[in-house]
């Protein structure tokens, strides 16, 4: 079995350009999490899905920020009008609800470099 | 808010001793608590969850927990220097969104 994926792996873009990042979960994994990390900080909760609800969002997703579970399998999160702030690791992570340890499956990162 | 604090170190222990990392939460409906160990340049994996008070031992570590005093602690013993990392605390209440601290950073020097 195969761990969480998430495509690209590296991004640079410039200032004002849209960005999308995909996110492919565990198989069986019901719930999918997006968080940003920035260095030296922990990682920061964006959303969070159960199957293809998003259940939760945090102050920290502006407008320019959206995420998609379509089919409750794979999800994207976009990035609007990119700013320099916006430059950061974006981690995706998945679980099984009702296992018995809550650990979070955490993806190697997509990061993201705004010029 | 939901906060989840940590020191940040540096924690900088000799080898073969115990390293000692705390962590305070605000959120008193809190009920899963988690400790991830970040290597730099890779993503959180975890170590430890204890959901009840007391102390759970795994191996090397230990989790303990004090819920009324929002305090959620890691005990690691005889500190290794591949046990230099960043420990990250992170705190669930039922149904909602798993928040971390910021991460103490541990080095433990041979």
């Amino acid at each position: 079995d195969t761990g969480v994926s998430q495509d690209p792996r590296h991004k640079i873009t410039k200032r004002g350009q849209n960005v999308t990042f995909r996110c492919d979960p565990i198989s069986e994994h019901n719930r999918l999490y997006w968080y940003r990390q920035t260095l030296g900080q922990g990682p920061e909760f964006l959303t969070y899905f159960q199957n293809e609800a998003q259940l939760e969002k945090s102050r920290l997703l502006s407008d320019r920020f959206s995420a998609e579970r379509p089919k409750g399998s794979f999800s994207t999160l976009e990035i609007q009008r990119t700013e320099q702030g916006d430059s950061a690791m974006y981690l995706c992570a998945s679980i099984q609800t009702g296992g018995d340890t809550g650990e979070l499956f955490f993806g190697e990162g997509s990061r993201l470099t705004v010029l | 808010q939901k906060e989840v604090e940590q020191n940040s170190g540096p924690l900088s222990v000799p080898e073969g001793a115990i390293a000692s990392l705390n962590c305070t939460y605000s959120d008193r409906g809190s009920q899963s608590f988690f400790w991830y160990r970040q290597y730099s340049g890779k993503s959180p994996e975890l170590i430890m969850s204890i959901y009840s008070n007391g102390d759970k031992e795994d191996g090397r570590f230990t989790a303990q927990l004090n819920k009324a005093s929002q305090y959620v602690s890691l005990l690691i013993r005889d500190s290794q220097p591949s046990d230099s990392a960043t420990y990250l605390c992170a705190v669930r209440q039922a149904g909602t969104a798993l928040i971390f601290g910021k991460g103490t950073t541990l080095s433990v020097s041979s």
